[in-house]
């Protein structure tokens, strides 16, 4: 069965620091990884995903996330944090066969300080 | 010109009682989810349908039951409510169930049982 683990429930950066958010999966065959963001009483919002192809990936709002197989990971990264960055970040997989079936991670909730 | 909507976005009942949440997408997606967040943020996907036939059922209580009247409706039923069932509940949108296409996800309900 598939697993995620995102390391640290909360991470808390300054503004303009750089922001890292760890995702590591567990599961038999490479699967399709995602990062969805998540706004105080909002729904999810998908910042990027990997399905195959080059590793690194481009995401909305200036993120990025790098598939390593090897390691298992799949960890977000943005340059430059900014006070709107702040949200629930949560990692989630899905197998490559059958219907789509997203498994989360427990969330990383980021605070950005001024 | 909502993607996902979901009503009510509250809801506080009494332990026993029936009650509906309503999901609809506007998107021309295929394939709507319904997935529960609970108290400590973690996500976990519930159903699945894709064009009116379930295809998705996790280990969820029979007092749970999805209703697809159309592709564009996926409505939750729960009897019998019980403490436990206090979450915020997401419906979700896809183009395909069986590719890694994004999955739009509505504002959620959140469900106060007391």
């Amino acid at each position: 069965a598939q697993s995620v683990t995102q390391l640290g429930s909360h991470v808390s950066v300054s503004e303009g620091a750089l922001v890292l958010l760890r995702c590591n999966y567990s599961s038999s065959v490479p699967p399709y990884l995602f990062w969805y963001v998540q706004y105080p009483n909002q729904g999810l919002q998908l910042l990027l995903k990997y399905t195959t192809g080059a590793t690194l990936v481009k995401g909305i709002n200036g993120f990025e996330a790098e598939f390593k197989k090897s390691e298992t990971s799949f960890h977000l990264t943005k340059p430059s944090a900014h006070m709107s960055d702040a949200a629930e970040y949560f990692c989630a997989v899905s197998e490559k066969q059958g219907a789509q079936k997203l498994v989360f991670g427990q969330g990383t909730r980021l605070t950005i300080n001024p | 010109d909502t993607a996902v909507s979901q009503t009510p976005k509250y809801l506080v009942t009494q332990m026993g009682n029936d009650k509906s949440i309503k999901c609809e997408q506007n998107l021309g997606h295929d394939t709507m989810y319904w997935y529960k967040q609970d108290s400590k943020k973690f996500l976990k996907i519930m159903f699945s349908y894709n064009n009116k036939e379930l295809i998705i059922n996790e280990t969820v209580p029979n007092r749970f039951s999805p209703k697809s009247p159309d592709k564009a409706h996926l409505n939750l039923h729960i009897n019998s409510l019980e403490l436990g069932d206090s979450a915020v509940y997401f419906c979700a949108s896809s183009q395909d169930p069986y590719r890694s296409y994004e999955q739009y996800f509505g504002p959620g309900t959140r469900l106060t049982v007391t």
